[in-house]
Order: structure tokens, then sequence, then C-alpha cells
């Protein structure tokens, strides 16, 4: 069966550090990888996807950023952090064929507060 | 890219059915329509998928008429521990855009 990790669990940052979350996926090859954020009472905010190593698709322009340096790895970075970077990250996975069944199975988040 | 439109909250008693309906009109004809739950501070769980008319599970329906250009979730007989975020989407392409989610609250 497929299962899907994210580390840490939490963390507090200064404003101003750098950022590094890993997701990894096992059970399951060249999946579709999703970053989300999820802010305070909020809705799923989509970040990055990535259909295939090295490949990363930017849904919002800031200073995050995403690799995908495995087939099963994804992360995501930035150089410095904001305030408004707070929040619950969420990785995501989906198998990689198109059409049909569509069905994304998430992490169990970051929490992450910069401070 | 996909949108979808639901109520923002909803609240409802312990033992009752609740329908919360989502609303997509620009699904596209490959799409499927899916469900999602969660808890604080947890990522979200798949509830239900379909594509028309209606499919059930051990947890929940899923209601879909003919156009496809809305959907209601089913769930029967609800207790304290359903209160969560409940999402519906339907893809496009690689992406997911998630609505802002129904908050149901269940009360005692």
């Amino acid at each position: 069966s497929q299962t899907i990790h994210q580390w840490p669990a939490t963390l507090v940052q200064p404003v101003g550090s750098p950022l590094s979350l890993e997701c990894t996926v096992e059970g399951t090859s060249n999946p579709n990888l999703y970053w989300y954020r999820q802010a305070a009472g909020r809705g799923l905010q989509l970040l990055f996807y990535s259909v295939g190593i090295g490949q990363i698709s930017s849904e919002v322009p800031q200073n995050l950023s995403a690799s995908r340096p495995q087939d099963r790895q994804f992360i995501l970075s930035s150089k410095k952090l904001l305030l408004s970077d707070s929040g619950f990250y969420l990785c995501a996975w989906r198998g990689g064929s198109r059409g049909g069944l569509d069905t994304q199975y998430f992490g169990p988040g970051t929490r992450l507060t910069v401070l | 890219l996909a949108k979808t439109t639901q109520p923002i909250s909803m609240d409802s008693y312990e033992g009752q059915e609740v329908n919360i309906t989502c609303s997509h009109n620009n699904i596209a004809t490959n799409d499927y329509i899916t469900w999602y739950q969660q808890f604080p501070s947890q990522g979200p769980r798949f509830i239900i998928q379909g594509y028309k008319t209606k499919v059930t599970n051990e947890v929940a329906s899923l209601f879909i008429p003919a156009d496809r250009k809305s959907s209601t979730l089913s769930l029967p007989r609800v207790s304290l521990s359903d209160t969560a975020v409940y999402y519906c989407y339907h893809s496009g392409t690689y992406k997911y855009i998630f609505g802002t989610g129904t908050r149901l609250k269940v009360l005692a």
C-alpha cells in the first residue's frame, strides 16, 4: 500500500531564516506531487505541483520554491521566511495516469510558525 | 481552473442526515467529483468520488444530477465525530483547486 510522509511535524522559525520541508511517498511510482498551504481557518491553497523529476509548476509567486530531486521526493524551500509564510503545509500525491478516477492522498502536514 | 462553490458552514444535530451541496458550473466532460473531510491539524481524507447519478460507500452517498453542474454529499445519521470541514472539487488537468469548504458542526 501507498504511504506519504512529511517532516517535520511542527516547526518554529524566525523571520528571515531558511526553510526546508520534505515529503516522500512509498508504494507507488511516478506520482504527481503537490504542495498546499492552509492558513488558520482557511481553505487549501495550491503552491506547487510536479508531474515528474525536475518538473515543477508554480501556482503562487512568492518567496517559496519547490524541487523534486527523486521520483518520490518533493521538497519545499525558502531562503528567507516571512511572517506570512506561517501555516499548515500539506503534501499530496496522485497516481500518474490522467482521466478516470482522480484521487489525491494527503500527508499528515507540517505546522510552520514564523516569529 | 476548476472552481467550486459550497456553503461556508452548517450546523446539525446528532442522528440527523446532513446534505452538503457543491456547485461546479465549469466541470469538464472527463472530470470526476471528489469530496474530502478534514479535521483540525490533519490532512484532508478522501470520502467519496463519483461521475454521475448516485454513489454510495460505507460512510456517505454522493448525488450528481444529469447536468453534473452540482453534487450533494449526504452523511447519514451524523455523530459528534463528523464535525469537520468538507471540501468538494473536480479536477482540471493536473491542478486541483479547493474551495473554502463547508464547516460542519454537529451538536449534541
